[in-house]
């Protein structure tokens, strides 16, 4: 069974303090692992698919990062727009046919 | 393009009550597939469909069916509403299922009393 697993669970940050999101993953196969971002109310957004070990991604002030058992999502001098929940999800090769996601980080950003 | 649309934005159903929650595409894409998000628990994956005709079950199918009769469309049904079925329904695409990136919609916010 796949599994994908979050940390922090909620984390609060002044304006312009980098830090880095975790997330963990057990799959068979990984097919690709996916970052979303979204707002109260929202859908969620894509921001970055990464398929394998070693591959990085970015953009403006996010960049995601790949290893064989878990992903980094580094935001760099953050603003008060950034805050949001920030998703992981994963799909593989068995199973049933879609996207597993962790319960998410809730990312506050003080100005 | 419009992307994912989804209709209702909200709903209120009583117990037993049917109803359908509509998703539409329009970038051609092949997948789509229904999730349902409650607070606390991420994103599960209810039903999804690789084709237009073609459709199989998620992690949490249970009180809920779907049919795929074109590219385009993806309606979700409860025959039996329950209040176990109170959630925020959201429908994706994308143009496989190999691995391609999908696209959520805007969410149908459901409250069964």
């Amino acid at each position: 069974e796949d599994q994908v697993t979050q940390s922090p669970e909620a984390l609060r940050l002044q304006e312009g303090e980098s830090s880095s999101l975790n997330c963990s993953y057990t799959v068979s196969g990984l097919r690709g692992l996916f970052w979303y971002r979204q707002d109260p109310g929202k859908g969620p957004e894509f921001l970055f698919t990464l398929y394998s070990a070693g591959e990085e991604k970015e953009k403006e002030r996010l960049k995601a990062t790949l290893t064989k058992k878990e992903s980094f999502l580094h935001i760099t001098a953050p603003k008060p727009e950034d805050s949001a929940t920030y998703l992981c999800a994963v799909r593989s090769g068995g199973g049933a046919d879609g996207l597993t996601f962790g319960k998410g980080t809730h990312l506050i950003i003080q100005p | 393009n419009a992307g994912v649309t989804q209709t209702p934005k909200f709903q209120v159903l009583k117990t037993g009550q049917s109803m359908t929650l509509q998703c539409a595409q329009d970038m051609n894409h092949e997948y789509m597939s229904w999730y349902r998000q409650d607070p606390g628990m991420g994103l599960r994956l209810i039903h999804y469909s690789v084709g237009a005709g073609i459709t199989d079950q998620g992690e949490v199918p249970n009180g809920y069916n779907v049919s795929r009769s074109t590219t385009e469309d993806f309606p979700l049904r409860l025959l039996s509403a329950a209040p176990s079925q109170t959630s925020v329904y959201f429908c994706a695409s994308s143009y496989s299922n190999q691995g391609a990136t999908q696209y959520f919609g805007p969410g149908t916010r459901l409250l069964v009393l």
